[in-house]
């Protein structure tokens, strides 16, 4: 167990729907990163937080957007949904400064 | 850029055989550099990882992992490997600063009785 805690792990819905993906980080971890699994992308960073404000963005779409509030936890949320957004995301977390990120076991979604 | 290489995309060995997954970065400053592994459904677990210091570090599962400077590498090896090691191997290299971590797009690995 890592520490990092994703909810929910599954999730189908359909295509143009929004939904939301939490993050509860390691304890005393003050860093989460998201990342996007997909069979034909690999594993694609998608933002990171550090204490509640944006420290790096990587390629997420402009239909994604996440937080990071001030208890820590983070939510990402996709938007106007494809089905080409169907994949395994994952929250990661550090307590910054170049050290470890651990992963949550990640959130699949299911773009029908 | 920021980049890393892994350039074998799928590997199969035989069990009690040795492994060595390949892994090249690039990166403009002294890289922080990690191997994950992913079991199928999970999510990524640390096996080591390299900051400073001996080039040689050892991590959980008996892997070990050697920092080459020089070739820009950080090969992951294993000298006997058990069917539970089947699983997909990521190399990372991340900044002193934890903003992003580079994956590479992983090795796969089989291990056949």
């Amino acid at each position: 167990d890592s520490g990092v805690t994703q909810t929910p792990k599954h999730l189908i819905t359909a295509t143009g729907q929004r939904v939301t993906l939490r993050c509860s980080p390691r304890s005393g971890d003050l860093s989460v990163y998201w990342y996007q699994q997909s069979l034909d992308q690999g594993l694609q960073f998608l933002i990171q937080y550090y204490n509640g404000e944006e420290r790096a963005k990587g390629n997420i779409l402009e239909r994604f957007s996440a937080q990071q509030f001030p208890d820590l936890h983070s939510e990402l949320n996709l938007s106007s949904l494809e089905l080409g957004d169907s994949a395994l995301y994952f929250c990661a977390s550090s307590n910054g400064g170049g050290n470890t990120i651990y992963f949550g076991e990640g959130s699949w979604l299911t773009v029908v | 850029a920021q980049s890393v290489t892994q350039p074998d995309i799928h590997i199969t060995v035989s069990e009690g055989a040795s492994l060595e997954l390949r892994c090249n970065y690039s990166y403009g400053a002294t890289p922080y550099l990690f191997w994950y592994v992913q079991s199928p459904g999970q999510g990524l677990q640390l096996l080591l990882k390299y900051f400073s210091g001996d080039t040689l570090v050892q991590g959980i599962k008996g892997f070990e992992a050697e920092f080459k400077r020089s070739q820009s590498s950080f090969n992951l090896r294993k000298p006997s490997v058990h069917w539970s090691d089947a699983a997909e191997y990521f190399c990372a290299v991340g900044s002193n600063t934890g903003n992003q971590f580079y994956f590479g797009t992983g090795t796969s690995l089989t291990v056949i009785p």
